[in-house]
Order: C-alpha cells, then structure tokens, then sequence
C-alpha cells in the first residue's frame, strides 16, 4: 500500500517568514495530494491539493508543488501569519475508478512566532 | 454549510463494552471514512464505505467493524473495547470521485479504562 512520510515533525518560524513543508510518497500510482490544516479541537479542513497532472498550484499565500518523478510534494506558505498555526497533514492516494481513503503523513506542527 | 457531525466529542468507557461511535453528514455524499488519529502517527484509516451497505477495511482494521444502513450515516464498531484503543476517532465524507475534498467532523475523543 501507499506510504506517506512528511517533515519536519515540528516547524517553528518568525511570523512573516516563509514555511515549507515536504513529503514523500510510496507508491508512483498515486494521482491526487491535498493538504489539510488540522486547528485545536477541531477535524482537518482542505486547504489545497493538486492533481498528478499538475506541476504547482497557488492559492493567495499557500502554493503545493509536486515532483512525479522524485514522488515527492511540499507545501510553502508565505507571509505566515498568527492564524497558520496549526498541525497540517499531506496526503495521497490512488483514484482508480473507485473509492479508496487518504494515506496521510504524521503531520507538521507549525508555530509562527510573534 | 455543510456537515459532518459525530455523535459525541467525548467517552470514556469500560474494557470489554461493546462501543457505538456514529456520523451522521448532510451533503449527501457517497464516500465515508473513519479514522484514528493519535500523535507522532497522524491519522490512520480503520474503514471506508462507498455505498450503502458497503465496507472496506483500511489500514487498521483490527478490533473494528462498521455499519453503514443509511447514506447518511456511518457507524463504527468497537466489538470489546480495548485500552489500546483510546485514541481521537475522525470520520470523514466525500463525493463518490476519490479526487474530491474530504470532509471532516470534529473528533470523538474516546477513552476505555
């Protein structure tokens, strides 16, 4: 099955400053890889994805960039705010015709320092 | 606004209970999914549904079975509750496009002592 590993485990930056999360996949069959930011207390949310056709995608601060070759996708928030604090996860699977759930990474906890 | 909402944001139960954790989503969608999150592990799938009366397992299926009578509504099973099983229980629901958003509830924080 797919395999998603996903650093750092923790990011601590500057508010204003740039962060950058990366992750890896397994399995050169996967086609579809959303990110989800995970707030207290509260379920994940989509904030961005992209599709294996796809090279990047931007979204106002947030971009996800995809190497099929190297299997490997990041995500880059600019002008990092209080409010992007959060866990955020990476994702990735399969879409063959049928349903099938997210093999998520473990998660980055992202701190914006004042 | 569309939702997922899960039955209870906490319980605490006995080893041995027979436990019920439901999802109930208003979007009419096909997919449903639950998930186990704990840290340092992220969130691992237990079981999806495509349809009505449909199971697959996921990755950890073990020690879990679900119920799906309804679109709507997708219930997962603890048939004897362990204490390795206290974890935060996230169900999910999407369109029948595997390529869609998946939509989130808030978490059941269960906790069997």
């Amino acid at each position: 099955g797919e395999n998603v590993e996903q650093h750092p485990s923790t990011l601590s930056v500057q508010e204003g400053d740039s962060a950058v999360i990366k992750c890896t996949y397994s399995d050169s069959a996967s086609n579809y890889f959303p990110w989800y930011k995970q707030e207290l207390g509260k379920g994940p949310q989509l904030i961005i994805d992209i599709r294996s056709n796809v090279g990047e995608k931007k979204d106002q601060r947030i971009a996800v960039t995809l190497n099929k070759t190297a299997k490997h996708f990041s995500l880059h928030i600019t002008e990092t705010q209080p409010e992007d604090s959060a866990v955020y996860f990476c994702a990735a699977v399969y879409s063959g015709g049928g349903a099938d759930g997210l093999t998520f990474g473990k998660g980055t906890h992202l701190i914006i320092q004042p | 606004d569309v939702k997922v909402t899960q039955s209870s944001r906490y319980l605490v139960k006995r080893t041995g209970e027979k436990v019920f954790l439901e999802c109930v989503q208003d979007m009419d969608h096909e997919n449903m999914f639950w998930y186990r999150q704990d840290p340092g592990l992220g969130l691992r799938l237990i079981y999806f549904s495509y349809d009505v009366k449909m199971k697959e397992k996921g990755d950890i299926p073990e020690g879990y079975s679900v119920s799906r009578e309804k679109k709507e509504r997708f219930s997962l099973i603890l048939e004897s509750a362990s204490t390795n099983q206290t974890s935060m229980y996230l169900c999910a629901s999407s369109l029948a496009d595997t390529h869609t958003e998946a939509f989130f509830g808030q978490g059941t924080r269960l906790t069997v002592v």
